[in-house]
């Protein structure tokens, strides 16, 4: 079985223009999280999705980034506009809601703005 | 979350067993010690997790003090791929749907 799925793998753009990132999480998984991941330190969450509600969005800074999981399932990461501050690896997560369990991650988006 | 705290890198040898410590001194009781790892250029991945006893699976084991400040993590029989950041997490159980703090994670090199 797949994996959480993310794409881009890699994506430059330049500065004020907008990004989407991409990702199918595990089927079956009701729980969806996008991380932040600035060189050399750890993740940080953006929001997390139970099904398709955001149950905790509070560090999305909602100025510039937005986030949709239509349906509870894939979900999209956009940012509009970018910021040369926002080059870091978008990480998309997801786990079963019930039950003590782990969470699975994709390999992530490189975002570089130039 | 509590505040974890560990060793910000570490050598091992090749073969040897890796032993990762972390301090947990605040956790409360609902809180569950995590471990992850992230390998180069990949997602983090989870390695296993303990509320109060010693767990065991395939991977590693996890060693959690009677008062549980403190943990750590074995490696058995590092080998080269095991060379990862490795990420100590105290968190309420994953099925509240909380979130993982991640902090700087231990970054570990196993030599050859």
């Amino acid at each position: 079985e797949a994996g959480v799925v993310q794409s881009p793998r890699y994506k430059i753009i330049e500065k004020k223009q907008p990004v989407a990132f991409w990702c199918n999480p595990i089927s079956g998984h009701n729980t969806l999280y996008w991380y932040l991941q600035n060189l050399g330190q750890g993740p940080e969450l953006l929001i997390r999705y139970e099904n398709e509600e955001a149950v905790d969005d509070s560090q999305l800074p909602k100025d510039r980034f937005s986030a949709e999981r239509l349906k509870g399932v894939d979900s999209t990461l956009k940012i509009q506009p970018a910021e040369l501050g926002d080059s870091a690896v978008y990480l998309c997560a997801s786990s079963f809601s019930g039950g003590n369990t782990e969470a699975f991650f994709g390999q992530g988006t490189r975002l570089t703005v130039v | 979350d509590a505040k974890t705290t560990q060793p910000t890198s570490m050598d091992c040898a090749e073969g040897r067993a890796a032993n990762l410590p972390c301090n947990h001194s605040t956790i409360s009781g609902n809180e569950y010690v995590y471990w992850y790892r992230q390998i180069h250029s990949q997602g983090p991945q989870y390695i296993i997790h303990g509320l109060k006893n010693n767990e065991t699976n395939e991977m590693a084991s996890l060693i959690i003090t009677e008062d549980r400040k403190s943990s750590t993590l074995i490696l058995p029989h590092a080998t080269l791929r095991d060379t990862a950041v490795y990420y100590c997490i105290a968190a309420p159980s994953q099925a509240a749907g909380n979130k993982l703090t991640f902090g700087g994670g231990t970054r570990v090199l196993v030599k050859p």
